[in-house]
């Protein structure tokens, strides 16, 4: 299971563009790198899979340089809603035996 | 159902009950993932299930800690002898099938509060 490594906590304010960088060194070739968002006294909600160079939903984007050891999630012009922990996870259903762990995190507050 | 739901959504008990949290999945969903959240502190993997086996359980905390699922649906975890460091909240979600690369669905999660 390869492990990831990003900030504890991040401050922006409303109208940034917020940056979150996860590093993933021993990521696997079958590995995908995923992101889930928690707002407080709620589970996790799936916000952005991404393999290999840039992926753009309406939430999000997800940028992976080509040796995919680390990946930026890119929020776009920040609101006092997007104020939640982050979550970076990288794996694959075959090779970790199907868990699905979660790190720290990394929490991020909004600002007015 | 539209979503993972849980039950109850907040549970009282007295040190040294039992209790039991309910997980209802996706329908359809094989993977299902039990997960422990302390006050301001990350969510802690306890166990998955593919279908109605448990492959590792070494998540779990204790052996007073154990879960169950029948019929490749419904989940139930089950705390035996409660402790105050037993209060957090419990998290359940399920996906289509386990692994990274597959979308899980969270529930909203069972508050548990050992008195």
């Amino acid at each position: 299971l390869a492990k990831t490594t990003q900030p504890i906590s991040m401050d922006s304010y409303e109208g940034q563009e917020v940056n979150i960088t996860c590093s993933h060194n021993n990521i696997a070739t079958n590995d995908y790198i995923t992101w889930y968002q928690q707002f407080p006294s709620q589970g996790p909600r799936f916000i952005i899979q991404g393999y290999k160079t840039k992926v753009t939903n309406e939430v999000a984007s997800l940028f992976i340089p080509a040796d995919r050891k680390s990946s930026t999630l890119s929020l776009p012009r920040v609101s006092l809603s997007d104020t939640a922990v982050y979550y970076c996870l990288v794996g694959d259903g075959y090779n970790q035996g199907g868990k699905l762990i979660f790190g720290q995190g990394t929490e991020l507050s909004v600002k007015p | 159902g539209a979503g993972v739901s849980q039950s109850p959504s907040n549970k009282v008990t007295e040190k040294g009950k039992d209790v039991e949290l309910r997980c209802d999945p996706i329908s359809g969903h094989t993977a299902l993932y039990w997960y422990r959240q302390s006050l301001g502190q990350g969510l802690e993997f306890l166990i998955y299930f593919q279908g109605n086996s448990a492959p590792d359980k070494s998540g779990l905390p204790s052996d007073r800690f154990s879960a169950e699922r029948t019929g490749g649906s419904v989940s139930t975890l089950t705390i035996q002898r409660t402790q105050q460091e037993d209060s957090a909240v419990y998290l359940c979600a399920s996906s289509s099938r386990t692994g990274v690369d597959t979308e899980a669905f969270f529930g909203q999660g069972t508050r548990l509060t050992v008195v």
